[in-house]
């Protein structure tokens, strides 16, 4: 069974500062990564998505990377900023008998102090 | 970019009663939607995944008949919670899998139910 782990459960960092999310998966197995925002009380906004066959992704100050044999995701944020608050989750996309589903961990509540 | 609708946004209800939360698609049709549960500070679950026009495939250790999921069209799935109980109150999202881009789910912004 696919269980994916986030480290820290939450991170508290001043503005300005990079810092890195991580995000751990029991089986190597899996089509895709994703990486999500939530803002609380609300839904999921996709940040970056990393094939199976990737090692990286870019979007502005955001960078996803992935090693898939060790099982192992991280989410650099580069100089914070207080609106980058929020819970990042990480979730993997894995087989299931003819289909497919998003298994997701428990997510990461930063919090960016001005 | 695509966006994904919940209606209510919030709901509060009595025990025993029904209750019944929508999901559309906006602007694309979605051939295939899922319906999670997520309580604080835990993992969003998987609950069931739903094709449209067919019977929803839930996952283990979701009762299929409280938990009512109906995709009668493109744009629309509808999960209705029957005989709610106060252990139900929990944040509902809805996803959308659009038909030509198969990696990709659009959130909805979810549904908080509680029950008395």
């Amino acid at each position: 069974k696919q269980e994916v782990t986030q480290i820290p459960a939450a991170l508290s960092v001043p503005e300005g500062e990079n810092l890195v999310l991580n995000c751990s998966f029991t089986d190597s197995a899996i089509y895709n990564l994703q990486w999500f925002r939530q803002d609380p009380g609300k839904g999921l906004t996709s940040l970056l998505l990393i094939q199976s066959s990737q090692r990286e992704q870019t979007s502005g100050r955001l960078n996803a990377s992935l090693d898939k044999s060790s099982g192992r995701s991280t989410l650099y944020i580069a100089a914070s900023q207080p609106g980058d608050s929020a819970t990042y989750l990480c979730a993997v996309r894995v087989p299931q008998g003819g289909s497919e589903k998003l298994v997701f961990g428990k997510g990461t509540k930063l919090t960016v102090n001005p | 970019g695509a966006v994904v609708s919940q209606h209510p946004s919030w709901v509060i209800c009595k025990s025993g009663t029904s209750v019944k939360i929508e999901c559309r698609s906006l602007d694309f049709q979605a051939t295939t939607m899922f319906w999670y549960r997520q309580f604080p500070k835990q993992s969003l679950m998987l609950m069931a995944t739903s094709n449209e026009g067919s019977k929803a495939t839930y996952e283990q250790g979701v009762e299929k008949d409280k938990f009512l999921i109906n995709h009668a069209s493109l744009t629309l799935s509808t999960l209705t919670v029957t005989s709610a109980h106060p252990e139900d109150s929990s944040f509902y999202i809805c996803s959308a899998r659009e038909v030509d881009w198969p990696d990709t789910q659009y959130f909805g912004p979810g549904t908080r139910l509680t029950v008395l």
